[in-house]
């Protein structure tokens, strides 16, 4: 059971250059998000997806885009890299909406570390 | 705006000892509120979780109660292991979707 799966764990970019963070769930979750993880400042949604075909800004969303043409992918692409990009990224998905509601939980995938140098 | 403050850590403690992880926070609506635990080199698990007030979520030996009154949702285990060294984040969602969290707290205990 492989839950969420990030790839890869460890990147190192230049500045200026683009990539893609892959993230796949294989749960048939709707719900599926970004956040990145700095020191001190906790977790940060960076975009969010509802369903295949939909995505939605977070509160950190310049610099990244992202797409969700299947229900089990959402890839993060860093578009010209920075080095304040610099951070841990998590992707997590959930059956739906309703996260406080008693059924529904995120799960997280184990994260990709990012240098842009 | 929803916000989550937790207590700075580290907090170091020795095995057996009691812990306490203060979490507050700040919601329009009436927010579900969450502790998650990260292990070293591992992502974010839930830990415990409670919906609406007076409501006490409880795992793992560690337990939460949702007060409205002070609006808090302080984190507590009556006998740490070396096994709970972690970072713990509280965290709220209202109105479903979107979890906004703390900024984490680094438990670390000593044998």
């Amino acid at each position: 059971n492989a839950g969420v799966t990030q790839t890869p764990k460890f990147q190192v970019l230049k500045t200026g250059q683009s990539m893609t963070l892959q993230c796949a769930q294989d749960m048939n979750h709707e719900y599926m998000s970004w956040y990145r993880q700095d020191p001190g400042m906790g977790l940060r949604l960076i975009h969010y997806s509802v369903g295949a075909g939909i995505t939605d800004q977070g509160e950190v969303p310049n610099g990244y885009n992202v797409s969700r043409s299947t229900t089990e992918d959402f890839p993060l692409r860093l578009l010209s890299a920075a080095p304040s990009q610099t951070s841990v990224y998590f992707c997590a998905s959930s059956s739906g909406f309703g996260w406080g509601t008693s059924n529904t939980e995120a799960f997280f995938g184990q994260g990709t570390r990012l240098t842009v140098v | 705006g929803n916000s989550v403050t937790q207590m700075e850590g580290p907090v170091t403690l020795s095995e057996e000892a009691f812990l306490t992880i203060n979490c507050t926070y700040t919601a329009t609506g009436y927010p579900s509120l969450f502790w998650y635990v990260q292990y070293p080199g591992e992502g974010l698990q839930l830990l415990l979780k409670a919906t609406k007030a007076d409501d006490k979520g409880s795992n793992k030996g560690f337990e939460a109660t949702y007060r409205k009154e002070t609006t808090s949702f302080h984190l507590e285990k009556g006998s740490v292991q070396v096994s709970d060294s972690a970072v713990y984040f509280c965290a709220l969602s209202v109105y479903g979707n979107k979890l906004v969290f703390g900024a984490g707290t680094i438990l670390r205990v000593k044998s």
